[in-house]
């Protein structure tokens, strides 16, 4: 199956900073998502956005599907920015069902 | 617009006995529904696929028969976890993908079992 590997697997920063995160896939996909997973453990979708380039307030993703990559950028962070930031595919199966493979994350601390 | 709610948020059952947890799509029509859990520090690793009106799909390892999905609506799917038992405890999230052209699937609060 396909794989997916999220770098870095730990980030501390200070509050203000600018952070990259990156998520590397193994085959083609038709999704990608970008979650923030809250210490109450929701996740909070962040970007849909299997190609392409989206910005949202200090937010922006940009994948590029031919090299098999996603990154995160995240500006001008925040405390409540912190907790851990998973990286998301699917790929068609047989099936069609469309199954999400999750990284195994990025677990951002911002420090006051 | 696409929430998915969750009910209950936590639970806390003995051994043996059998927990419901409910996923219902809030604001569309879900065609198909997931069901993951998520151990500690862990990422979220898929249980089953749960379509509208037919059996649901189970990933390798996962007993059907210990941890029962029934897709009865376009808007409710429900995780019966039967005989639990402590290594049942987990945190279980349900999502659901509203069909059509976008693959996007919204994720619901999650259910923190504690089995005893």
């Amino acid at each position: 199956g396909i794989q997916v590997e999220q770098s870095p697997p730990d980030l501390i920063l200070q509050e203000g900073a600018n952070s990259t995160l990156r998520c590397n896939f193994s085959d083609s996909v038709n999704n990608l998502q970008w979650f923030h997973q809250n210490p109450w453990g929701q996740l909070i979708n962040l970007f849909y956005i299997p190609s392409g380039t989206k910005q949202n307030g200090r937010l922006s993703a940009t994948t590029v599907a031919t090299e098999r990559y996603s990154l995160l950028y995240i500006s001008s962070s925040q405390t409540t920015d912190s907790g851990v930031y998973f990286c998301a595919v699917s790929t068609p199966t047989l099936q069609g069902a469309q199954k999400l493979v999750f990284g195994q994350g990025t677990r951002l601390t911002i420090n006051p | 617009g696409a929430v998915v709610s969750q009910h209950p948020s936590r639970v806390i059952c003995k051994s043996g006995t059998s927990v419901k947890i409910e996923c219902r799509s809030l604001d569309f029509q879900a065609t198909t529904m997931f069901w993951y859990r998520q151990f500690p520090k862990q990422s979220l690793m898929l249980m089953a696929t749960s379509n509208e009106g037919s059996k649901a799909t189970y990933e390798q390892g996962v007993e059907k028969d210990k941890f029962l999905i029934n897709h009865a609506s376009l808007t409710l799917s429900t995780l019966t976890v039967t005989s639990a038992h402590p290594e049942d405890s987990s945190f279980y999230i349900c999502s659901a993908r509203a069909g059509g052209g976008s693959y996007e699937q919204y994720f619901g609060p999650g259910t923190r079992l504690t089995v005893t």
